[in-house]
């Protein structure tokens, strides 16, 4: 158990619908990365949060947008749900201290299911 | 631009040791990472190593790390049917950001 949670644990929507995931930190970690993986695949990079601002993105479009709270939880909200966003997403807690990263754990992910 | 490759298969027979191997293209990645993944379920870390280290050592795991190759390597000594999952290497990147391959998926028979 790493601590990291996530909700909900499974989700349906239908193609159009807009979607928010949740995600709990590990005590002590102040930053918040997001990763979609398709299935079959390994995860891909969505983004990340540190102090309540998006810090580096990958190649998502802007419908995928996210925020982190003052507890350093997080959210990631999809607009304009389409096929192929259905995966499972992950969320990962690190502690970054300037330059220094700290190991990323992995909440248990939300499998997203888009109809 | 930043890749990582494994092959996708490997089967070993209980007790065994299994190889995963892992090929990257991002030279200035500080931590090399192992992770693990059952069906259904998130990452779990197995271990790490650092850029400057050509081998780390963890109970029944072994990392070995060839930078001028690019090449990261995981050993798991007597595997055992609990072993049987997907193993990915994951370099960090830029951001601070895992960069991911398809990963290996280890199976294990008697």
């Amino acid at each position: 158990e790493t601590g990291v949670t996530q909700s909900p644990t499974h989700l349906i929507k239908t193609r159009g619908q807009q979607v928010t995931l949740r995600c709990s930190s590990q005590s002590g970690h102040n930053t918040v990365s997001w990763y979609q993986q398709a299935l079959g695949q390994g995860p891909q990079f969505i983004f990340q949060y540190y102090r309540e601002e998006e810090n580096g993105r990958g190649n998502f479009p802007p419908r995928f947008s996210g925020l982190q709270f003052p507890n350093y939880s997080s959210e990631l909200n999809v607009n304009a749900l389409e096929l192929d966003d259905s995966a499972l997403y992950l969320c990962a807690s690190s502690s970054v201290a300037g330059d220094i990263t700290d190991t990323q754990y992995f909440g248990p992910g939300t499998r997203l299911t888009v109809l | 631009g930043e890749d990582v490759e494994q092959s996708l298969f490997l089967s070993v027979r209980e007790g065994d040791s299994s190889v995963i191997n892992c090929t990257y293209t991002d030279s200035s990645s500080t931590y090399l990472y192992w992770y693990k993944q059952e069906p259904g379920a998130g990452l779990q870390l197995l271990t790490y190593i650092f850029s400057n280290m050509d081998m780390k050592q963890d109970q029944r795991l072994t990392v070995l790390l060839n930078k001028k190759d690019k090449h990261l390597s995981l050993r798991i000594a007597d595997t055992q049917t609990g072993d049987s999952a997907i193993y990915f290497c994951a370099p960090l990147g830029g951001y601070n950001k895992l960069i991911f391959g398809a990963g290996t998926r280890l199976a294990v028979h008697p």
